[in-house]
């Protein structure tokens, strides 16, 4: 069974740094790109990194662009966004995906963490 | 890169059927056979109903269907069951710097 489990959310203050994990079980993680979805709280869905199966194509959404880093462990099977000058705009839930075809189908998706950034 | 634009709402009685359009631009859904639509019940993660405009994953009902006219996509759903009202969001690969975007989202409300 395919699971994605986030981890690393919580609440830190504007200008701070978090990051967060995302542990995949169930399936050859390494031969499949990632990516990191955010949903603001009663809003809709914001597209924010993606990074493929060998790490050699990464990009971002505009929003979190030089602030935000995805990154990748396949023999951890385990993914990263390790986010920087957090901003009150970044609040969200956090969700990582797996993409079936590297062309934003996400198949399966975690359950979540929930980030704060609030003084 | 700007959201995708979706209408707020539709609602439909059991039954019935309803369309949700997705529309973008040339260098989105327009450009490429890349929309995907994802449904999302409150509290829940979202689930991928559609990909690759019209693509099926195994386990979704065939009352799901998608397609594609220039720069709008279309998610029709047949037979609506009380169990369909949920968000419903298109999103679509692009050609521009960043990788892909969303739509802004569809509340299904079955009467």
């Amino acid at each position: 069974e395919v699971q994605l489990v986030e981890s690393g959310g919580g609440l830190v203050q504007p200008g701070g740094s978090l990051r967060l994990s995302c542990a995949a079980s169930g399936f050859t993680f390494s031969s499949y790109s990632m990516n990191w979805v955010r949903q603001a709280p009663g809003k809709g869905l914001e597209w924010v990194s993606y990074i493929s199966s060998s790490s050699s194509t990464i990009y971002y959404a505009d929003s979190v662009k030089g602030r935000f880093t995805i990154s990748r462990d396949n023999a951890k099977n385990s993914l990263y966004l390790q986010m920087n000058s957090l901003r009150a705009e970044d609040t969200a839930v956090y969700y990582c995906a797996r993409d079936l075809s590297g062309k934003l189908a996400l198949d399966y998706w975690g359950q979540g963490t929930l980030v704060t950034v609030s003084s | 890169q700007s959201a995708l634009t979706q209408p707020a709402s539709v609602s439909g009685s059991p039954g019935q059927s309803i369309t949700i359009s997705c529309t973008g631009t040339s260098s989105d859904v327009g450009g490429y056979n890349y929309v995907s639509w994802y449904q999302q019940h409150p509290g829940k993660a979202p689930k991928l109903m559609i990909y690759e405009v019209s693509n099926r994953p195994s386990g979704v009902s065939n009352r799901f269907s998608g397609s594609k006219s220039g720069n709008t996509a279309s998610l029709t759903i047949s037979g609506l069951q009380a169990e369909d009202e949920a968000d419903y969001y298109c999103s679509s690969y692009t050609s521009s710097s960043t990788r892909g975007v969303f739509g802004t989202g569809t509340k299904v409300t079955v009467l």
